[in-house]
């Protein structure tokens, strides 16, 4: 398996621009999760799907950010206007319930986003 | 609120030093904690553990859980500067499959 992957992996934007990110989680997990990681505070939790459907969205900043899982093997994070403070490394992750026999939440290699 | 703090935030060693990390939460219906190593790109899994006591041991890397303190300990001995990265801990909890990362500690090995 390839692993999660998600694109694009660096996004350079002007303010007030739309922003769309994306990700494939590996085949045959059943959760999928967005993070938002920042120096200052570290992890955050933004969204997580078990089965497609959204569970916990609380993590969410605001209006601006939504998120949407079509079918098992695609999600999009959307950020609409982007604004500055919304620049960090997006990274989505998926699991089997909780982490399998391993206890794994694995990683994609994070959107890199930068809105000036 | 579920949390999980982190300390020291950043540490700086030299080479061949032996660090030890901690990993304190408070969360409801604690399932397993989860250690990560971030080093450029996205976190690499270390070690899960579930039970209070029992070691966990990968070269020269080892963790431990201590589920009365509600605390976990990272040990890395005879650092190399490849060891440099941050070290993420998180938590699983037993309802709705939830992850909880503290902030990191950044590990720094000079030569």
């Amino acid at each position: 398996d390839a692993g999660v992957i998600q694109s694009p992996r660096h996004e350079v934007t002007e303010m007030g621009q739309e922003v769309t990110l994306r990700c494939k989680p590996i085949s045959g997990h059943d959760y999928l999760f967005w993070y938002r990681q920042t120096m200052m505070r570290g992890l955050e939790l933004l969204i997580y799907f078990n089965n497609n459907v959204p569970i916990d969205d609380s993590g969410m900043p605001e209006d601006r950010f939504s998120a949407k899982m079509p079918n098992a093997s695609f999600s999009t994070l959307k950020i609409q206007p982007s604004e500055p403070r919304d620049s960090a490394v997006y990274f989505c992750a998926s699991s089997l319930a909780y982490g399998g026999d391993t206890g794994e939440l694995f990683f994609g290699e994070g959107s890199r986003l930068t809105v000036l | 609120e579920d949390k999980v703090v982190q300390s020291p935030l950043s540490l700086v060693v030299h080479e061949g030093d032996t660090v030890t990390l901690n990993c304190s939460y408070e969360v409801t219906n604690f399932r397993s904690l989860l250690w990560y190593k971030q080093e450029k790109k996205a976190p690499t899994f270390l070690f899960m553990l579930t039970s209070s006591g029992i070691e966990k041991k990968s070269g020269r890397l080892s963790s431990i859980l201590d589920k009365k303190e509600l605390s976990s300990i990272l040990n890395i001995t005879a650092t190399q500067t490849g060891d440099s990265a941050i070290y993420l801990c998180a938590v699983v909890t037993n309802t709705g499959n939830q992850f909880y990362f503290g902030t990191g500690t950044s590990l720094t090995v000079i030569p």
